[in-house]
């Protein structure tokens, strides 16, 4: 079935470092999705991108789609304690409405 | 502007006892709903899906069941509990863009 995967599991950085998050669909997608999800919190929706090589900023937060739309990546400059939590990225099924979620990379910071 | 209430936030529950969670969706009409669970440091695990009044597709066997009797109006249901039906559930909604919006979820703790 359709598979949507992510890497790395869980990563722990110094505060200050550099964050990447990569995703890769088993299928060509339509448009990816990025949700994020503090600590006892509930996943949030961050951005959609559609287009292919699309390439999108928010303030430190740059989010990729790669050309052949089936592999996406999220990359945070310069961690801070605020960027805590764990990392979805998600593409619609190709028949349904429905999402199929990556397995979601924890962010840890240390200050 | 939408929002999503879910209920009760926190529930601690005897093994065999039922249980019933509810979500109500407010500032739209028709939407998708969407039960997921998520087992603690894990990902999202799509339980049920419902496009429309009483339409339910069920993703996994499991020892729960959802209904929807109104249109904005989404209920997980167990009638009796299993200790591995622990987890934090969450109740979301979507349109056509695909893109989920999570209410704040339920956690359940069986014992």
């Amino acid at each position: 079935g359709q598979q949507v995967m992510q890497i790395p599991q869980y990563q722990h950085v110094q505060e200050g470092e550099d964050f990447t998050t990569y995703c890769n669909s088993s299928t060509t997608l339509s448009n990816i999705q990025w949700y994020k999800q503090r600590p006892g919190g509930h996943p949030v929706f961050l951005i959609q991108l559609v287009k292919s090589g699309e390439v999108k900023k928010q303030k430190r937060l740059t989010f990729q789609f790669g050309e052949a739309k089936k592999n996406s990546s999220l990359h945070i400059t310069a961690t801070q304690t605020t960027d805590v939590g764990t990392y979805f990225c998600a593409g619609p099924m190709e028949y349904g409405n429905k999402l199929v979620f990556g397995a979601g990379t924890i962010l840890r910071v240390k200050s | 502007s939408q929002t999503i209430h879910q209920w009760p936030a926190t529930l601690v529950q005897p093994v065999g006892s039922p249980l019933s969670l509810e979500c109500t969706v407010e500032g739209t009409s028709n939407p998708n709903l969407y039960w997921y669970r998520q087992a603690a440091g894990r990902g999202l695990q799509l339980l049920f899906y419902s496009v429309g009044i009483g339409q339910i597709s069920s993703e996994v066997p499991q020892n729960l069941s959802a209904s929807r009797p109104q249109d904005r109006q989404f209920i997980l249901s167990s009638k009796k509990l299993l200790l591995s039906d622990s987890g934090f559930y969450l109740c979301a909604w979507s349109t056509s863009g695909n893109t989920i919006y999570f209410g704040e979820g339920s956690w359940l703790t069986v014992v």
